[in-house]
């Protein structure tokens, strides 16, 4: 039954390493999100989605890639990570205008 | 560039104390505006929104918020907290016609018994 989920909710890996989290809406919204929360709490947009075309990319570096293979899921792939990749990464969806609805987070950490 | 300012960063209060979260935006044209709010390890949850009419509008758990356009904010309230209430609160500005919502910087609201 929920909304906006994420897999994995905890990812702990080492610096140099590809991982990927994945997200899935099941509200029916055309409009996916990724944010980043740092250690100071503040959310950042990443990218969003509509209907699968990329709409906002905002200045993340290359080893970030969206994909989104329809329009309930949109994952993220993250290569050669690096130590400020830690943080806590959300994924939302919205409909039109409306507010963006949350999933639970996925914290990343890398050492 | 478009930015959303919340300048009390951390508050403090004892319950049944009166809150009053400020927020303003730097935008000239028309935006939505939204309150969220993260319960510790949770994940974000609308409080309330304002798209248009009344410029009071009413949310969940009591909270409230007041657009004054000429102020160009959105002030959160609530008359009387509780220790439930406790939480990191997040304002946001999504500018009309776009997909892209733009958080304010976060107030930490601690509330003891």
């Amino acid at each position: 039954d929920t909304a906006v989920s994420q897999t994995p909710k905890y990812l702990v890996t080492q610096m140099g390493n590809d991982k990927s989290i994945k997200c899935e809406q099941n509200l029916g919204h055309d409009t996916m999100y990724w944010y980043k929360q740092d250690s100071k709490k503040f959310l950042k947009i990443m990218f969003s989605y509509n209907n699968k075309e990329l709409i906002i990319n905002e200045t993340v570096p290359n080893r970030f890639s969206p994909k989104s293979p329809d329009k309930a899921h949109l994952n993220l792939h993250i290569n050669s990570l690096e130590l400020g990749d830690s943080a806590v990464y959300f994924c939302a969806s919205s409909y039109d205008e409306g507010e963006l609805f949350f999933g639970e987070g996925s914290r990343l950490t890398v050492l | 560039a478009q930015s959303v300012s919340q300048h009390n960063h951390h508050v403090i209060l004892s319950e049944a104390a009166s809150l009053e979260l400020g927020c303003n935006y730097s935008y000239g044209g028309t935006v939505n505006l939204f309150w969220y709010v993260q319960y510790p390890g949770q994940h974000l949850q609308l409080l309330l929104k304002y798209f248009s009419g009344d410029p009071l509008v009413k949310g969940i758990k009591g909270f409230e918020a007041e657009f004054i356009k000429s102020k160009f904010s959105f002030n959160l309230r609530k008359p009387s907290v509780q220790w439930s209430d406790t939480a990191e609160y997040f304002c946001a500005v999504k500018l009309y016609n776009t997909d892209k919502l733009i958080f304010g910087t976060g107030t930490r609201l601690q509330v003891f018994p």
